[in-house]
């Protein structure tokens, strides 16, 4: 049973770095074409990718925040982690991470989710 | 990236058919058959329904089907039903490991 789940603060402050760590079970990021993504939903709108990793320790970014966001992995905890510097209240967002898989890998694309992290940017 | 381009929202009666565009670029929709959609319901998570255009994942209904013309690709809903209104997202491998999402259509069951 594949199985995700988001972890961090619910409240930052502006200028601050947001750390927020998705926990997974189920499948492995040593399995070759296995990728997790970063994906963010402001409220009521729209979904928004920011970032993989893939098996392989590439790492991939969205261009409007490429500036802002690190993802790494920790495969012997089965985690992922993904940093955003400088938050702003526009980045008050649920955001998820979720199992894809990489071009070409035959594996289905944002398969399954974590339950997703509310995360307000507020003073 | 630029976000792929749906309409708002969309309605149909129950038991009728709709269907929800996607429109992207020669960089995203048009050169891979790797366009997915999701359906969410309000609170809920994401849900996948389609993938690489027209498959459907083990479980989803086959009142969903989905298909592809030039940087266009769409999502059918035939046999509608109130269970089916939801906010549906398109998404599109851009090459490089990268991905981008539409801006999402509500589906409204008259």
């Amino acid at each position: 049973q594949v199985t995700l789940r988001e972890s961090g603060p619910a409240l930052v402050k502006p200028t601050e770095t947001l750390t927020l760590t998705c926990t997974f079970s189920g499948f492995s990021l040593t399995t070759s074409g296995m990728c997790v993504s970063w994906i963010r939903q402001p409220p009521g709108k729209a979904l928004e990718w920011l970032a993989l990793i893939d098996w392989d320790d590439d790492k991939y970014y969205g261009a409007s925040l490429k500036t802002r966001l690190t993802i790494s992995k920790d495969t012997s905890k089965n985690q992922v982690v993904l940093t955003m510097t400088n938050m702003d209240p526009v980045d008050t967002a649920t955001y998820y991470c979720a199992r894809t898989g990489a071009y070409g890998s035959g594996e289905l694309p944002f398969d399954y989710w974590g339950q997703g992290a509310l995360v307000t940017v507020s003073s | 990236q630029s976000a792929l381009t749906q309409p708002a929202s969309v309605s149909g009666s129950p038991g009728q058919s709709i269907t929800i565009s996607c429109t992207g670029t020669s960089s995203d929709v048009g050169i891979y058959n790797l366009v997915s959609w999701y359906q969410q319901h309000p609170g809920k998570v994401p849900r996948l329904m389609i993938y690489e255009v027209i498959k459907r994942p083990s479980g989803v209904s086959n009142r969903f089907s989905g298909s592809k013309s030039g940087n266009t690709a769409s999502l059918t809903i035939s046999g509608l039903q109130a269970e089916d209104e939801a906010d549906y997202y398109c998404c599109s491998y851009a090459g490089i490991s990268t991905w981008v999402f539409g801006g999402g259509t509500k589906l409204t069951v008259l």
